[in-house]
């Protein structure tokens, strides 16, 4: 079992859906958790950083659920510029392992 | 602000040749990463280093990688002899330190081992 695991899709979705990714880690000892973007053919970029109590940016709402060990992103009223790769990432007590999932793919279609 | 450079951005080599890639991470960034990204899957720890420490190589193949980051700015990965498996992105990320939030990744390096 792969320590971080994420559905590959793709996810196919209109312009304006709102699309929702899932992801699960198998370290309880994991202490930060971040979503991260990757366009085709670039390299990841944070888009944001996923905190106990929840957290949102603008139409990104990110969760996490220890109890379960999952974490999820939302995304409100998807937009064509939202294609890519979200790469979820965990990182151990102290930082010193920082494990990236393989990614979901998600096309926004007009 | 510059970000992280890396060079070259692709290299096309036969089988058991040496190749080396090179980073530039921010400046003023401690902590520098080596990631290998294979299709469809995400970045792979290869190693990190704390200043001109490796704190942890424990995914580098040492029998045929090697890596360097003598005055703790710029670093090199080398391979030697490359195999066809080694065919990937090389990505170069860098951080203000370990338990720092955000990495930020140069554009990588795409090998092809023929």
């Amino acid at each position: 079992r792969k320590e971080v695991e994420q559905d590959p899709g793709p996810f196919n979705v209109p312009e304006g859906a709102t699309v929702a990714f899932n992801c699960t880690y198998s370290n309880s000892a994991s202490q930060s958790f971040f979503w991260y973007r990757q366009d085709c053919r670039k390299e990841p970029k944070l888009l944001m950083s996923v905190y106990s109590s929840g957290n949102e940016d603008g139409r990104f709402t990110a969760q996490l659920n220890r109890a379960s060990q999952y974490i999820s992103l939302l995304i409100r009223d998807s937009k064509l510029s939202d294609s890519a790769t979200y790469l979820c990432v965990v990182r151990s007590t102290g930082g010193f392992k920082t494990i990236f999932g393989a990614g979901t793919r998600l096309f926004v279609k007009a | 602000e510059a970000g992280v450079v890396q060079s070259p951005r692709y290299k096309i080599i036969e089988k058991k040749q040496p190749v080396a890639f090179w980073c530039n991470p921010i400046s003023g960034h401690n902590t520098l990463y080596w990631y290998l990204q294979n299709l469809g899957q995400g970045p792979e720890l290869l190693i990190r280093y704390e200043n001109e420490e490796a704190v942890d190589d424990s995914q580098l193949p040492k029998d045929r990688f090697s890596a360097e980051r003598l005055k703790g700015v710029d670093s090199t990965l080398k391979i030697q002899p490359a195999e066809l498996g080694d065919s990937a992105v090389y990505l170069c990320a860098s951080s203000l330190g370990t338990n720092t939030a955000e990495q930020f990744f140069g554009p990588g390096t795409r090998l092809t081992v023929l």
